[in-house]
């Protein structure tokens, strides 16, 4: 399949351990997040998301964290898997308006 | 599996030439957003359409156009190919506004040479 983010930031981690991928986001009038997970030759898959009325969301061993101070988004995935090697990506919407992404992050868990 | 189909999978064509991308959508959702993901980078919206009207654009070209069928389905048109057009497009299915977590297809690989 098709390489995505051949240049992207990198995060190594032992399978088992948890996993932090953060995000900075741009618009302070950004009231709806996503987090998707890419993997080579496919579309992006939804995993969680939060409204800016929140500042956490947990899901199957999934939690967003959001901080609206200082614009910033983090996905925490615990027990890493093998299966979570991805490139993950967040992204932000302002009400009304298109989803901005970001760049994304790749996640490779090491055995 | 998300319920939303792209077709093809794969397409390559030249510089100056036409493209058709086709989308269907999620069952029971209304509104389709197509976005350009260019290798190792994050996709980019391109345009939505709801009720087969374009509902907001990006900062594409007219050369870039679209239409909503009355099923929900979706046709993304590139009118004179540029190399720069490379990219995988996808299309993102959803709710309208309120329930507008969007789901996407697995993409059509684009190709100009």
């Amino acid at each position: 399949g098709e390489s995505v983010g051949l240049h992207l930031p990198t995060l190594s981690v032992q399978e088992g351990d948890n996993s932090i991928i953060n995000c900075a986001y741009s618009n302070s009038a950004s009231d709806y997040f996503i987090w998707y997970k890419q993997e080579s030759g496919k579309g992006p898959q939804f995993i969680i998301d939060i409204r800016s009325n929140m500042d956490k969301r947990q899901g199957q061993r999934v939690t967003v964290l959001l901080n609206k101070t200082v614009k910033h988004l983090s996905l925490q995935i615990a027990a890493t898997q093998p299966g979570d090697s991805a490139v993950y990506f967040c992204a932000e919407r302002n009400y009304g308006q298109n989803f901005v992404f970001g760049p994304g992050t790749r996640l490779s868990v090491l055995p | 599996e998300t319920g939303v189909t792209q077709s093809p999978t794969h397409l390559i064509k030249t510089r100056g030439q036409q493209v058709t991308l086709r989308c269907s959508s999620q069952s029971g959702h209304n509104t389709v957003s197509w976005y350009q993901q260019a290798l190792g980078q994050g996709p980019q919206f391109i345009f939505q359409y709801y009720r087969e009207e374009e509902n907001g654009r990006g900062n594409f070209p007219p050369r870039f156009s679209g239409l909503q069928f009355p099923n929900y389905s979706s046709e993304l048109n590139v009118n004179a190919l540029e190399l720069d057009d490379s990219a995988l497009y996808l299309c993102a299915s959803s709710l309208p506004v309120g329930r507008d977590t969007q789901y996407f297809g697995p993409g059509t690989r684009l190709t100009v040479l």
